[in-house]
């Protein structure tokens, strides 16, 4: 099983809102990560764990908070977004690439956020 | 540093045609490189992977053979489908802790019955 699940599917929240979106894989990989992608762009990277530990935050905003409760987890907390933050955000994981081979990485559906 | 170029689209085909979508990285290291097909409205798909020199990956009737003599990853299909109308991105990766992916730009394939 190669899956990894997103949810919600669409979201859309006005500025003030707070939302959280989720994600899940039980591939056993314990590196994860969180994508965002424009439109007609490629992925841009925010932020990556490893083995539930914060590794890299691609100086994102603080209105993006991510948090991995276990190793099959991952979500993202949203708190007074503006309109430009509006996007796919993309889930992926693999297995952790610490001890010097880097592995693929497999991404979910994404979830749709609009910020009105 | 290291980055991805690949050619950019829109590609369009009619069905049976041969793809080919070139791309060429430029890294510091020994890269895996990646092809992923995003699909409208999908997330991205791994679509084949190859980690060292002269590697051909495969998948569905698609190919990339690793040059690391020219560093490229081309991919090529011999007879593409209405299906297989996408957005493909090359992609590669750095043994270093878990790194990004570095992707290229995105080629975006249509192809016509």
């Amino acid at each position: 099983d190669t899956e990894v699940t997103q949810t919600p599917k669409h979201l859309v929240m006005g500025m003030t809102n707070k939302k959280s979106l989720k994600c899940e894989q039980h591939m056993g990989h314990r590196a994860m990560y969180w994508y965002k992608q424009k439109a007609k762009k490629p992925p841009e990277l925010m932020f990556v764990y490893s083995y539930e530990k914060l590794s890299i935050n691609e100086s994102v905003p603080s209105r993006f908070s991510p948090e991995c409760p276990n190793s099959s987890l991952l979500n993202l907390h949203l708190h007074a977004l503006q309109p430009e933050d509006s996007a796919l955000y993309l889930c992926a994981s693999s297995q952790d690439s610490t001890r010097g081979v880097s592995y693929e990485q497999y991404f979910g559906p994404g979830t749709r956020l609009t910020v009105t | 540093g290291n980055s991805v170029t690949q050619m950019e689209g829109p590609v369009t085909l009619s069905e049976e045609a041969f793809l080919t979508i070139n791309c060429t990285y430029t890294a510091t290291g020994y890269p895996s490189l990646f092809w992923y097909v995003q699909y409208p409205g999908e997330g991205l798909q791994l679509l084949l992977k190859a980690t060292k020199a002269d590697d051909k990956g495969s998948n569905k009737g698609f190919e990339a053979t690793y040059r690391k003599e020219t560093t490229s990853f081309h991919l090529e299909k011999g007879s593409v489908q209405v299906s297989d109308s996408a957005v493909y991105f090359c992609a590669l990766s750095v043994v270093r802790g878990n790194t990004p992916l570095v992707f290229g730009k995105g080629t975006r394939l249509s192809v016509i019955a």
